[in-house]
């Protein structure tokens, strides 16, 4: 059972646009929503996260923006660079001793200089 | 600091061989995972320890079996390999208090002809 599904699966942008990533879940005991960025040859890393006493987080050019009652989260990446390519994964948990993340499928982000 | 460390990083087996993989962190890290990534499924728990001597099943266990006789080490088995365990493997491990932060190794290829 798929609980976080993550959309689309591949993004081509062009240098300096904005690169949004979609991700829906369904477990409402959910509270932690990270974001992984993985280089090719390496192993994800994280990025961003947001709780959701907070509608948006931002760091540097990473937004995550948050909407609790559509069950649905987003990463937009801002003024993006081919340094940005990777693949993107969104992820899910509740914060309770020995819970488990649950991933989205991942996005490949191909960002054209 | 060396972080995770997953070896062998490159493997092929022939179908019904055996191997281990190897994971090794040195950030005391109590829990310790082991995913495995396929194209279009993001990442999937193979299994996963909260502690030095436990394990317990993930999402994708069958045709796996694990050990954590050491807490900075985890250990992957296949004992009788098959094509469908082509992909690359992935360990990470997390502190206690931070469940949503895992910190990943390198990865692992492994080809079963």
């Amino acid at each position: 059972q798929q609980q976080v599904k993550q959309s689309p699966q591949s993004l081509i942008v062009q240098k300096g646009g904005i690169s949004i990533i979609n991700c829906a879940y369904e477990n409402t005991a959910f509270d932690y929503f990270p974001w992984y960025q993985q280089f090719p040859g390496k192993g994800p890393a994280l990025l961003i996260a947001i709780r959701p006493d907070v509608s948006e987080k931002k760091e540097g050019r990473f937004t995550i923006s948050f909407n609790k009652s559509a069950k649905q989260f987003s990463l937009h990446i801002m003024d993006s660079q081919p340094g940005d390519s990777a693949t993107y994964f969104c992820a899910a948990l509740k914060e309770t001793s020995g819970s488990r993340l649950t991933f989205g499928e991942g996005t490949q982000l191909t960002v054209n200089p | 600091n060396a972080g995770v460390t997953q070896t062998p990083k490159f493997r092929v087996l022939k179908t019904g061989q055996s191997m281990t993989l190897l994971c090794a962190q040195d950030m005391n890290h109590e829990y310790m995972y082991w995913y495995r990534q396929d194209p279009g499924m993001g990442l999937r728990l193979i299994h996963y320890s909260v502690g030095e001597g436990t394990t317990a099943k993930g999402e994708v266990p069958d045709g796996y079996n694990v050990s954590r006789l050491k807490k900075q080490n985890f250990l992957l088995g296949l004992e009788s390999a098959a094509p469908s365990q082509t992909s690359v493997y992935f360990c990470a491990s997390r502190a206690l208090a931070l469940a949503g932060e895992l910190f990943f190794g390198e990865g692992s290829r492994l080809t079963v002809l």
